[in-house]
C-alpha cells in the first residue's frame, strides 16, 4: 500500500525567510502524482502545487516549488519570500495513475509564519 | 476554475437525527466524488468514493447504512449521516475530480457537524 510520511509537525520561520517542507513516499508504481495542499484555518483544502512522477523537471508555482527526488521518493515544498498569508497546516498527498486512484495524505506539517 | 462548495457550513442536531450535506461542483462536471472525514489536527480520512449513476464505494469501516451516499447528477452529491450521533460530530470534507482530470481533487470549504 502506498504511504506517505511527513515527518515535520510543526515549523515556525520569520516572515519573508524561506521554509523547506519535507515529505517522503512509498509506492511501487511507475507513474504517479504528487500534490502539496494547503489548509489554512478556515479549513478550506488549497490545492498549492501538482507534480507527475514522469516529468523530471520540479514544478513551481510562484513563490511555491518542489524539490522531487524520484529515486529517494522525496517530495520536499520550498515556499521563498514567506508570507503571514501561508501560515497553514500543509499536506503532501500521492495518487496512482492507475486503479483506484485514491488520494493518500501525510499527517500534515503546521507551519506557522512570524511576523 | 474548478471551484466546490458544500452546504450547509454548520449543522448541530439533536442525537438520533439525520443530516444531509450536499456537494456540487459548481464550473465542471465529476463523475466522482469523494467524502472525507477530518478529526481536529489531524488528516483527511477517505470514508468513500462516489461516482455518478452508481454505488457509492466505502473505506473499511466505514458503515454505509449509517453515511448515506449519493451521486445523482455530475454536479451533485450528498451525504447523509442517518441517526447521528455525539461520535459522529466531526468535520466533513468533499472533494470532486474532473471528468477528463484523472488526478487532481479539488475540495469543498467542508461541513462541521455537531451532534448534541
Amino acid at each position: 500500500a502506498q504511504t506517505v510520511t511527513q515527518s515535520q509537525p510543526e515549523m515556525s520561520v520569520q516572515e519573508a525567510e524561506t521554509v523547506t517542507l519535507s515529505c517522503t513516499y512509498d509506492t511501487s508504481e511507475n507513474n504517479y502524482y504528487l500534490f502539496w495542499y494547503k489548509q489554512p484555518p478556515s479549513r478550506q483544502m488549497i490545492l498549492v502545487i501538482r507534480q507527475e512522477a514522469y516529468k523530471q523537471q520540479n514544478a513551481t508555482e510562484n513563490r511555491f516549488s518542489v524539490n522531487f527526488q524520484k529515486a529517494a521518493k522525496s517530495f520536499s515544498l520550498k515556499i521563498s519570500d514567506s508570507q503571514l498569508g501561508d501560515t497553514a497546516m500543509y499536506f503532501c498527498a500521492f495518487i496512482e495513475d492507475q486503479g483506484a486512484q485514491k488520494l493518500v495524505f501525510g499527517q500534515g506539517t503546521r507551519l506557522t509564519i512570524n511576523p | 476554475g474548478a471551484v466546490v462548495s458544500q452546504h450547509p457550513s454548520r449543522v448541530i442536531c439533536k442525537s438520533g437525527t439525520s443530516v444531509k450535506i450536499e456537494c456540487r461542483s459548481l464550473d465542471f462536471q465529476a463523475t466522482t466524488m469523494f467524502w472525507y472525514r477530518q478529526f481536529p489536527k489531524q488528516s483527511l480520512m477517505l470514508m468513500a468514493t462516489s461516482n455518478e449513476g452508481s454505488k457509492a464505494t466505502y473505506e473499511q469501516g466505514v458503515e454505509k447504512d449509517k453515511f448515506l451516499i449519493n451521486h445523482a447528477s455530475l454536479t451533485l452529491s450528498t451525504l447523509t449521516v442517518t441517526s447521528a450521533h455525539p461520535e459522529d460530530s466531526s468535520f466533513y470534507i468533499c472533494s470532486a475530480r474532473a471528468s477528463g482530470v484523472q488526478e487532481t481533487q479539488y475540495f469543498g470549504p467542508g461541513t462541521r457537524l455537531l451532534v448534541l
